[in-house]
């Protein structure tokens, strides 16, 4: 079985520093994928990222980073200079490589709260 | 480019009554199609998917239903909510062929229970 686990429950920080949102993955497909999806208030799931278990380089895009380790099945998430536009609940998510369907594991969420 | 709509955003139902959630998609076709559930401060929870016209799999026993009676639409369905039920509601959608695809989101329906 996949299992996903996010165990920050909340995070606070104050605008402009760098907040790292963590994901550890359980799962026994030697291919697989990660994402990580961002929930705004208004509560629509927004993607952000998709990796490959093949595919370890990190990645950066504009402020977002994200840091993969297999060796340690982590996913990690760091946003630099935060703003408060950043405030919303993050899920990493985890899918099998198993038919056509991209069944997605999740976690239960970061919420990332940024004050001024 | 491809849209999902979802309705209603919000519906407050009675125990005991029928329900019915509906979700198009436009700009795609033959896509897969999802039905999560994401109850107050958890993950979300797969509860149907869909790869084609009448093709329904479920992945948790419950009270709750699916449907697929055209090929960008998606309906959820019960016959008599429990109490249980209430939570908020997502649909979505992703490119057929394999398991590595993103999946994009409505913005949800908030089901209340009373």
């Amino acid at each position: 079985a996949q299992k996903v686990t996010q165990a920050q429950t909340e995070i606070s920080v104050v605008e402009k520093e760098d907040v790292t949102l963590d994901c550890v993955y359980e799962t026994r497909d030697t291919t697989y994928y990660l994402f990580w999806y961002k929930q705004p208030p208004s509560g629509e799931l927004v993607f952000l990222i998709r990796r490959n278990s093949f595919d370890e380089q990190n990645e950066i895009s504009g402020r977002y980073s994200w840091n993969f380790q297999k060796s340690t099945s982590s996913f990690n998430f760091t946003i630099t200079a935060s703003q408060v536009v950043d405030s919303a609940v993050y899920f990493c998510a985890l899918s099998g490589h198993t038919g056509t369907a991209s069944k997605l594991t999740f976690g239960t969420g970061t919420r990332l709260q940024v004050t001024l | 480019s491809q849209t999902i709509h979802q309705w209603p955003a919000t519906l407050v139902q009675p125990v005991g009554s029928p329900l019915s959630l509906e979700c198009t998609v436009e700009g795609t076709s033959n896509p897969n199609l999802y039905w999560y559930r994401q109850a107050a401060g958890r993950g979300l929870q797969l509860l149907f998917y869909s790869v084609g016209i009448g093709q329904i799999s479920s992945e948790v026993p419950q009270n709750l239903s699916a449907s697929r009676p055209q090929d960008r639409q998606f309906i959820l369905s019960s016959k008599k909510l429990l109490l249980s039920d209430s939570g908020f509601y997502l649909c979505a959608w992703s490119y057929t062929g394999s398991s590595n695809q993103p999946q994009h989101f409505g913005d949800g329906t908030r089901l209340s229970i009373l």
